[in-house]
């Protein structure tokens, strides 16, 4: 069964800090992961997928097979990244996503 | 700006009572997603529709919830009777159809039942 675990209901960092959120995930096929974000008072809106292997924010996930993970990473944090982080993982080709149960992550001044 | 919107945006109601949401996908888009977000749960996939068939519903408790897209730009999700437990915001999504591509979310409908 697909199952996609975020270990850290809440993580908070200092402005500047680096910030990693987790993510692993149990699939038996070639999963397509993503992380989407949702700020306050704002809808939920795809941030990064692992096979685009892009920065978006100065954010960076690299897909790890070995280890089934997929955490989300940033050298310097900025205030402006407190928000509600989900990890989700589809099957490719599909359609149907499966989330984690969200970090929400806090950047300290 | 295309975007996926959701009525109504808040609702409070008492626990007996029905509950519709409603929710317009982005013009074009072929499937369509139901999600509940909680504290505990996180986001739950409730159920989905491609070309207005629904496609999985697995996640949606049968006796009380529906959902349903009497046409392509419209679909709702129904609660009867509504009980405190279903309290959560309720997000819809909409996409196209093919791997690939991404899913837009809607703004949300906090539910309320007291």
């Amino acid at each position: 069964a697909q199952r996609v675990t975020q270990p850290e209901k809440l993580l908070s960092v200092f402005k500047g800090a680096p910030v990693e959120l987790k993510c692993n995930y149990s699939y038996s096929g070639s999963p397509e992961l993503f992380w989407y974000v949702q700020y306050s008072r704002q809808r939920l809106q795809l941030l990064l997928r692992h096979i685009s292997r892009e920065s978006i924010k100065g954010f960076t996930a690299d897909l790890n097979k070995g280890e089934t993970s997929f955490h989300l990473k940033k050298p310097f944090a900025q205030e402006e990244d407190s928000a509600m982080y989900y990890c989700a993982l589809r099957n490719q080709g599909a359609q149907k996503l499966v989330f984690g149960q969200g970090t929400r992550l806090t950047i300290n001044p | 700006d295309a975007r996926v919107t959701q009525t109504p945006r808040d609702k409070v109601t008492e626990m007996g009572q029905e509950v519709t949401m409603r929710c317009q996908p982005i013009l074009g888009h072929n499937t369509v997603f139901w999600y509940r977000q909680t504290m505990m749960q996180g986001l739950e996939l409730l159920a989905y529709f491609r070309n207005r068939a629904p496609l999985d519903d697995s996640g949606m408790p049968k006796d009380r919830f529906s959902a349903e897209m009497p046409d392509a730009t419209l679909a709702t999700l129904k609660i009867q009777p509504s009980e405190p437990r279903d309290s959560a915001v309720y997000f819809c999504a909409s996409g196209l159809s093919g791997g690939g591509n991404e899913q837009f979310f809607g703004p949300g409908t906090r539910l309320t039942v007291l």
